[in-house]
């Protein structure tokens, strides 16, 4: 079952801040973010492990509720290179299963 | 290292034909995943692998099999190819299973049926 995303899209000015929401409803191992630009292979932007920490990259940055199973991605100050789709994956606990599930993802656009 | 490599890139099949995408990785990741990427519908998962001789359904798994004969290689078969299964597929591999690493992404294969 596909984690649920939103926005579904955003449109930013540079240098205007975005958060992007993703929940599961199953209890959750992990928690992945990735970018993907038109035309291009997704890349990895973070892990987010249960245990409700909070991780940063550059101006990104990210936690994780695990108690509500939610996730949160964190983009400040944006630049025009953050535009593209973003994606979290969820690897869920139950029935040992290793399954990296993806959710729809959220088209970021920012404009000068 | 050339990391994830997918084979072919573009493909156009006429329906009821059948054909193989080949996954090669050269990282020694025991996981490797297959996606199809539809517009709208994000990454969806067809199968996926722990190791070398397992395979496992994901969450649209129907139309497709899949081997692991290799630990390197990961093959998606379409047995008799239908328009629903026009897409872009991504294969991907970990290290680690649980989530606990980082997946990486072949280039993508843009599949037509017609």
């Amino acid at each position: 079952q596909q984690p649920v995303q939103s926005p579904q899209a955003v449109i930013l000015r540079e240098g205007e801040d975005a958060v992007i929401n993703c929940s599961s409803s199953k209890a959750l191992y992990s928690v992945h973010w990735y970018r993907q630009k038109h035309g291009e292979a997704p890349v990895f932007l973070m892990i987010l492990l249960k245990g409700g920490e909070q991780k940063g990259h550059d101006k990104i940055s990210a936690s994780f509720n695990e108690k509500k199973q939610q996730s949160s991605l964190y983009l400040t100050a944006s630049q025009l290179s953050y535009s593209g789709t973003y994606f979290c994956g969820t690897v869920p606990i139950q029935g040992g299963s290793e399954k990296l599930v993806f959710g729809k993802g959220t088209k970021l656009t920012v404009n000068p | 290292n050339a990391g994830v490599t997918q084979t072919p890139k573009f493909r156009v099949l006429k329906t009821g034909q059948s054909m193989t995408l080949l996954c090669a990785q050269d990282m020694n990741h025991e996981y490797m995943y297959w996606y199809r990427q539809d517009p709208g519908m994000g990454l969806r998962l067809i199968h996926y692998s722990v190791g070398e001789g397992t395979t496992a359904k994901g969450e649209v798994p129907d139309g497709y099999n899949v081997s692991r004969l290799k630990k390197q290689n990961f093959l998606l078969g379409l047995e008799s190819a239908a328009p629903s299964q026009t897409s872009v597929y991504f294969c991907a591999s970990s290290y680690s299973g649980s989530g606990l690493t980082e997946a990486f992404f072949g280039q993508g294969t843009r599949l037509t049926v017609v």
